[in-house]
C-alpha cells in the first residue's frame, strides 16, 4: 500500500511570492491535515480537510489556505511569502481525522529567501 | 489554554541503556494521546495511541503509560539502539465535537555507541 506522498520535496522561493504544495493521501483515506514544523515552534496544525470540506483550522493567517479534491488529494497555498514561512510542511492522512491513526508524508522543505 | 509539554528537551544515552521521556498536558476534553517518532528530515511515525481508559501500551521496545488523572504520560525505551536516535513527539487530541491535535515540541534523543 503506497504511503502519503508530497510534492515537491524541496522548494526555494523569494519573499512576496506564492507557493502551492501538494499531498496525495493513502488510498481510501478521506482526511488530510497540514502541519508546519519549525525548530522553534515544533509541529503546528494548519488545517484539516475531510471530503473536500475544511473541518478544522489552526491559528494561521489567511495567507495560508488549502483545498481538497474529490480524489482526496490536497493542496496547500501560501501567498505573499515571508521569511518566517521557511519550514517543513507535513501532511498527514487518515480515514476520518482524530481519533483515527494519522500517517505522515515525508514533508516539503520550503526555504524563503 | 490547551498545552502539551515534554521533557527533557534533549537527551543523550549510551546504546543498550533505558530511558524515559515525559509528557504533561492540560488538554480538555481529552480524546487520546499518541507518541510519534520522527527521524531527521522525515515525517513522524506513530508508536502508540492510548485512550482515556488505557494506562499502558507497548510497541516492541517502546512502552507508553498514561495517567489521565494527573494528565501525564511517559514513553519508556528499553535497551536503546542507535536507530532510536530521533525526536519523540507527544500529541494529544482534543474532543470538542470536532477533534484537534495538540503537539508537544518533542524530545530529541541521541543514542551513542
Amino acid at each position: 500500500k503506497a504511503g502519503v506522498t508530497q510534492t515537491p520535496r524541496y522548494l526555494i522561493k523569494t519573499r512576496g511570492q506564492q507557493v502551492t504544495l501538494s499531498c496525495s493521501p493513502i488510498s481510501g483515506h478521506r482526511s488530510v491535515s497540514w502541519y508546519q514544523q519549525t525548530p522553534g515552534q515544533g509541529l503546528q496544525f494548519l488545517f484539516e480537510y475531510f471530503s473536500e470540506t475544511q473541518r478544522n483550522k489552526g491559528n494561521f493567517p489567511g495567507r495560508f489556505s488549502g483545498r481538497q479534491f474529490s480524489n482526496s488529494r490536497s493542496e496547500m497555498n501560501v501567498s505573499t511569502l515571508e521569511l518566517g514561512d521557511s519550514a517543513l510542511y507535513l501532511c498527514a492522512s487518515s480515514f476520518g481525522g482524530a481519533p483515527y491513526e494519522q500517517y505522515f508524508g515525508p514533508g516539503t522543505r520550503l526555504t524563503v529567501t | 489554554k490547551n498545552q502539551v509539554e515534554q521533557s527533557p528537551q534533549s537527551l543523550i544515552i549510551l546504546e543498550g541503556k533505558n530511558c524515559t521521556l515525559q509528557c504533561n498536558y492540560t488538554v480538555s476534553p481529552f480524546s487520546n494521546l499518541r507518541w510519534y517518532k520522527q527521524d531527521t528530515g522525515r515525517g513522524p511515525v506513530s508508536l502508540t495511541i492510548m485512550t482515556f481508559s488505557e494506562n499502558t501500551k507497548s510497541n516492541g521496545r517502546y512502552t507508553a503509560t498514561l495517567d489521565a488523572d494527573t494528565k501525564q504520560s511517559s514513553l519508556h525505551i528499553t535497551a536503546s539502539q542507535l536507530s532510536d536516535s530521533a525526536s519523540y513527539i507527544c500529541v494529544v487530541s482534543e474532543d470538542r465535537g470536532t477533534y484537534k491535535y495538540i503537539f508537544g515540541t518533542g524530545t530529541r534523543l541521541k543514542v551513542l555507541a
